[in-house]
């Protein structure tokens, strides 16, 4: 079975702040692939990254970074220098080797004040 | 593209009443995949769809959902009939998958569903 946990149910900064969002899964899977997405208060879902399980290579874009560690299981996302347009709800997600829908986490809203 | 296009955007329907979503997925994806979004349970696959086949309804929440794919450019999602318990955001997505590589998801706008 799938699992994301995204722990962090609200996180809220002053614009400029740095911020990580924190994402730990669980597969059995040996390949799979991760995701972020980003629902900001219109609700469309809006999609940041994809990562394979056998690239660790972090990622950088921008503002956004990646950090993936197959070790701890996490794929955390931080964004530098926070901006008021950040103010979303994250989503963490895992799709395994079988099934091809994804498993989502319960999200994150990270609210950024100016 | 035009992307994933969903409708309608809004419904407001009374209990009882029978609501049909409707969703249009990008030209070329093979794979389709009906979600529901509530406070409660977040997002949730409801169902999915390979080349138009059902793969996976296993997150149907009971027989009053149904779901279908006509063809390779769209697709319903039907409640008959309505609970307010229903209430939430219907979101479509669709995706083009080979056995080598995942290209992602592409989500419509989602469906706000208000049963009354």
């Amino acid at each position: 079975a799938q699992k994301v946990t995204q722990a962090q149910t609200e996180i809220s900064v002053v614009e400029k702040e740095d911020v990580t969002l924190d994402c730990v899964y669980e597969t059995r899977d040996t390949t799979y692939y991760l995701f972020w997405y980003k629902q900001p208060p219109s609700g469309e879902l809006v999609f940041l990254i994809r990562r394979n399980s056998f690239d660790e290579q972090n990622e950088i874009s921008g503002r956004y970074s990646w950090n993936f560690q197959k070790s701890t299981s996490s794929f955390n996302f931080t964004i530098t220098a926070s901006q008021v347009v950040d103010s979303a709800v994250y989503f963490c997600a895992l799709r395994g080797t079988g099934r091809r829908a994804l498993t989502f986490g319960s999200g994150t809203r990270l609210q950024v004040q100016p | 593209d035009a992307g994933v296009i969903q409708s309608p955007r809004h419904e407001v329907t009374e209990m009882g009443q029978e609501v049909t979503l409707r969703c249009k997925p990008i030209s070329g994806h093979d794979y389709l995949f009906w979600y529901r979004q509530t406070m409660m349970r977040g997002l949730e696959l409801l169902i999915y769809f390979n080349n138009n086949v059902p793969i996976d309804d296993s997150g149907m929440p009971e027989d009053r959902f149904s779901a279908k794919m006509p063809n390779a450019s769209f697709s319903t999602l039907k409640i008959q009939p309505s609970e307010p318990r229903d209430s939430a955001v219907y979101f479509c997505a669709s995706s083009l998958g080979t056995s080598h590589r995942d290209y992602g998801y592409t989500f419509g706008s989602g469906t706000r569903l208000t049963v009354v």
